[in-house]
């Protein structure tokens, strides 16, 4: 299995402009996590879903924050308008069971630089 | 307070000693996460437990549920183990709470 997959792996954008990022959870997890980590507030879940269904997302900043899945092989994560202040690295992981179940499979991460 | 406490902070070791970083959370838990983030950036999971001890290859961790502790140790380091270390407890059974994360090197 190629693992989780995201892209685009770099962004560069200014501010105001829409910004999607993108993941494929390996086949068979049927859970899926956006986090973003920054180097003041290190590793934060923004949003988990489970069985393509958003369970938590009391992680996410504002509403200009908003995430998807429309089937078991993909998920998005839009920001619109981007800031600054969102530029950070943005990891998607996958997981065969709840956080507190199984072990979480990492993607490489989107770094995201808002100018 | 931070719900999930690491130390130390950084950590720099010489090629072949022993390796101990500490993870203490205060929240209830039925498990616990150690995960490694190379210079890189990427993150991979080293161990998911609920109790009593696991170990791969160099890597051993153990947890004490009752104290709210665990802690990651590496037996033989070396450079190539230099990385973050990152303690992660689910909360809620939806929600990950994370460590700040001990930056371990290992000189040569």
């Amino acid at each position: 299995d190629a693992g989780v997959i995201q892209s685009p792996r770099h962004e560069v954008t200014e501010m105001g402009q829409e910004v999607t990022l993108r993941c494929k959870p390996i086949s068979g997890h049927n859970s899926l996590f956006w986090y973003r980590q920054t180097m003041m507030r290190g590793l934060e879940l923004l949003i988990y879903f489970n069985n393509n269904v958003p369970i938590d997302d009391s992680g996410m900043p504002e509403d200009r924050f908003s995430a998807k899945m429309p089937n078991a092989s993909f998920s998005t994560l839009k920001i619109q308008p981007s800031e600054p202040r969102d530029s950070a690295v943005y990891f998607c992981a996958s997981s065969r069971s709840r956080p507190a179940g199984g072990e979480q499979f990492f993607g490489p991460g989107t770094r995201l630089t808002v100018l | 307070k931070n719900e999930v406490e690491q130390s130390p902070q950084n950590l720099t070791a010489q090629e072949g000693e022993f390796i101990t970083i500490n993870c203490s959370y205060s929240v209830g838990i039925s498990a616990l996460h150690w995960l490694q983030q190379h210079p890189g950036g990427g993150i991979v999971s080293l161990f998911m437990l609920s109790s009593g001890k696991k170990k791969h290859g160099r890597l051993i961790a153990t947890i004490n549920i009752q104290e709210k502790h665990s802690s990651l140790h590496i037996t033989a380091s070396h450079p190539r183990d230099s990385a973050v270390y990152i303690c992660a407890v689910p909360y809620n059974n939806n929600d990950m709470r994370f460590g700040a994360g001990t930056r371990l090197t290992v000189k040569p």
